[in-house]
């Protein structure tokens, strides 16, 4: 069936460094692909998301790529912050089927 | 804008007790609503969504039930709770199924 793989599972990163998280999807007719960050003990909030027909999109230290050949989108975070700490989720979906194919998750740690 | 409820924010629960959590939204007609269940360092589970008043769809089958009454309350329901029923439950909006998805502040249930 499909899936979506998400790697790494935990990343840590120097403060002020880029981190980088990767997932792949097995389903070619997906289409949207959202990403939300999770802090501890909070609800999923949607950080940044992009269509098939864009293939990357930016929002300030924020960045998705898309790579429709490969099938595999990246989240990219620049000048790393404390508060960048929790666990990210990518997500996709195809618009035959509206249910959200989610990643295992990514911790993301900011080390001082 | 938009706003989404849910309660109780913590619950305890003995095994084999009843469950029932509410979600409410407020600021849109006729959404659609989902249901997620997220076990302790987990991805998110869809366990129901629905489309309207009274129509229900189930993902994965369980011992949990949903109920759409109204417009914009979707409630989640047990009649007898297992140890296996505990973690994060949180319902989501999108304006279509095709649609960006939203988080309410979730419940965290224990089932002792």
């Amino acid at each position: 069936g499909e899936n979506v793989e998400q790697h790494p599972s935990t990343l840590s990163v120097q403060e002020g460094d880029s981190a980088v998280i990767k997932c792949t999807y097995s389903d070619s007719a997906s289409n949207y692909f959202p990403w939300y960050k999770q802090e501890l003990g909070k609800r999923p909030q949607l950080i940044i998301d992009i269509r098939s027909n864009v293939g990357e999109k930016k929002d300030q230290r924020i960045a998705v790529t898309l790579n429709k050949t490969a099938k595999h989108f990246s989240l990219h975070i620049t000048e790393t912050q404390p508060e960048d700490s929790a666990v990210y989720f990518c997500a996709s979906r195809t618009d035959s089927n509206y249910q959200l194919i989610w990643g295992a998750g990514t911790k993301l740690i900011i080390k001082p | 804008s938009q706003t989404i409820h849910q309660w109780p924010a913590t619950l305890v629960q003995p095994v084999g007790s009843p469950l029932s959590l509410e979600c409410t939204v407020e600021g849109t007609s006729n959404p659609n609503l989902y249901w997620y269940r997220q076990a302790a360092g987990r991805g998110l589970q869809l366990l129901f969504y629905s489309v309207g008043i009274g129509q229900i769809s189930s993902e994965v089958p369980q011992n949990l039930s949903a109920s759409r009454p109204q417009d914009r309350q979707f409630i989640l329901s047990s009649k007898k709770l297992l140890l296996s029923d505990s973690g994060f439950y949180l319902c989501a909006w999108s304006v279509f199924l095709t649609d960006t998805q939203y988080f309410g502040p979730g419940t965290r249930l224990t089932v002792l």
